[in-house]
Order: C-alpha cells, then structure tokens, then sequence
C-alpha cells in the first residue's frame, strides 16, 4: 500500500541554520510522482516542487534543494541558511501511476518547521 | 498564482443545518478537489471532479456531497452538518490528474467552518 512518512512532526532551528527535512515513501508502482508543498502560518498551501521517478537528479531552487534516493525511497528537502519566513508547516505527498490507486495524492503528516530570530 | 477562490473563507454553523461550499477558478483546470484538513490527519480528499458532471469519492466522502456544473465551479455540500465536519476545508485544480505529468495541485486559501 502507499504510505508517506514524515517522522519528524516538529525542528527547531535557529535563523541561518541549514535544515533537512524527511520524507520517506512506500509504493509498489515504478511510476510515481512525490511533492512537496508548505502551510505557512497564514494557513494558504503552496506548491513547492514535484519529481518524477524515472529522473533521480537532485534539484535547487534559490536555498531550497530536494534530494530524491530510490534505493532509499526518500525525498527529502533541505533549505539552506533558514529565515524566518520559512516557518512553516510542510508535507509531502505520492501519486502514483496506476489505476489502482484512483490517482489520489497521498498525504504525510507534515514537518512543523520553526525558524527562530 | 493559481486562480482559485473559495467562499465563504470563514463559516459558524448549528448541527444539522445545510452548508454549501463554493470553489470557484478562473484557470479552466479539468480536475477539481476538496480537502478537509485535520489535526493529526493531514489533508484527507472528500471528493474530486474530472469534469462538469463528472465527479468521485475520495476517502472520506460519508456525509458530504458534490456537484460540479461549469468548469470553473466545484460546490461541496454537507447535507446536515454534524460537529465532526468542522474543519477547514481546502479546495485544489489541476491540469492533469495524480499519477501522469504535469499533475500538482493548487490550492484555494481555505474555508474554516465551525459546526456548534
């Protein structure tokens, strides 16, 4: 069955910090897409990135980079020197690729990140 | 930014009264979703759309219902609202649907509704 854990509910990092975030995933499809999107306090949810299985490549974006291990079945985000407006709740998600799964996204429990001054 | 509204943003309602939720978007998406979002549960899918008059159960569909008669409007409806069904509830689009390219949801700010 498809699963997406994020196992740490809440970091605590001081402003400047390098953060990581993880996420690991369970499916028994080859194809799959994962997410990540972020709830900051205003409540609104944003979508930050999705990656495809078949393309392993790490990506950045500004301080944000995902690195994306199959062998691990992890997706995890970094966001590097931390700001305050990075406080956040963020999730990660799965869909996969098969008719089975009725093309759901598959939610985790999300990472409350808090940034402090 | 996606152009996703949805209305009321805040409701208080009393049990067992109907509440009908407006999602409304001018991006002329095909696939239409709502959302509650939990405590402890994350984001659960209710029902979801794949087009005008074409919609389907997601998991957590038991006491709520949908219609979807223009492309850009997705109404969610409790038919006699319990105090369990206060949430907030999040409408998405997208412009393809989970599991094939180009699939990532955008979502609406968010109605936070209160069942006394």
């Amino acid at each position: 069955a498809q699963k997406v854990t994020q196992a740490q509910t809440e970091i605590s990092v001081v402003e400047k910090e390098d953060v990581t975030l993880d996420c690991v995933y369970e499916t028994r499809d080859t194809t799959y897409y994962l997410f990540w999107y972020k709830q900051p306090p205003s409540g609104e949810l944003v979508f930050l990135i999705r990656r495809n299985s078949f393309d392993e490549q790490n990506e950045i974006s500004g301080r944000y980079s995902w690195n994306f291990q199959k062998s691990t079945s992890s997706f995890n985000f970094t966001i590097t020197a931390s700001q305050v407006v990075d406080s956040a709740v963020y999730f990660c998600a799965l869909s996969e690729g098969s008719m089975d799964s009725n093309y759901q996204l598959i939610w985790g429990a999300g990472t409350k990140l808090i940034i402090k001054p | 930014d996606a152009g996703i509204t949805q209305s009321p943003r805040h409701k208080v309602t009393e049990t067992g009264t109907p509440v009908t939720l407006r999602c409304h978007q001018t991006e002329n998406h095909r696939y239409m979703y709502w959302y509650r979002q939990d405590p402890g549960h994350g984001l659960r899918l209710i029902h979801y759309s794949y087009g005008v008059k074409d919609t389907d159960k997601g998991e957590v569909s038991d006491g709520y219902s949908v219609s979807r008669s223009k492309t850009e409007d997705f109404l969610l409806t409790l038919e006699s609202a319990t105090s369990s069904q206060t949430s907030v509830y999040f409408c998405a689009i997208s412009e393809r649907l989970a599991g094939v390219e180009d699939n990532e949801q955008f979502f609406g700010p968010g109605t936070r509704l209160t069942v006394l």
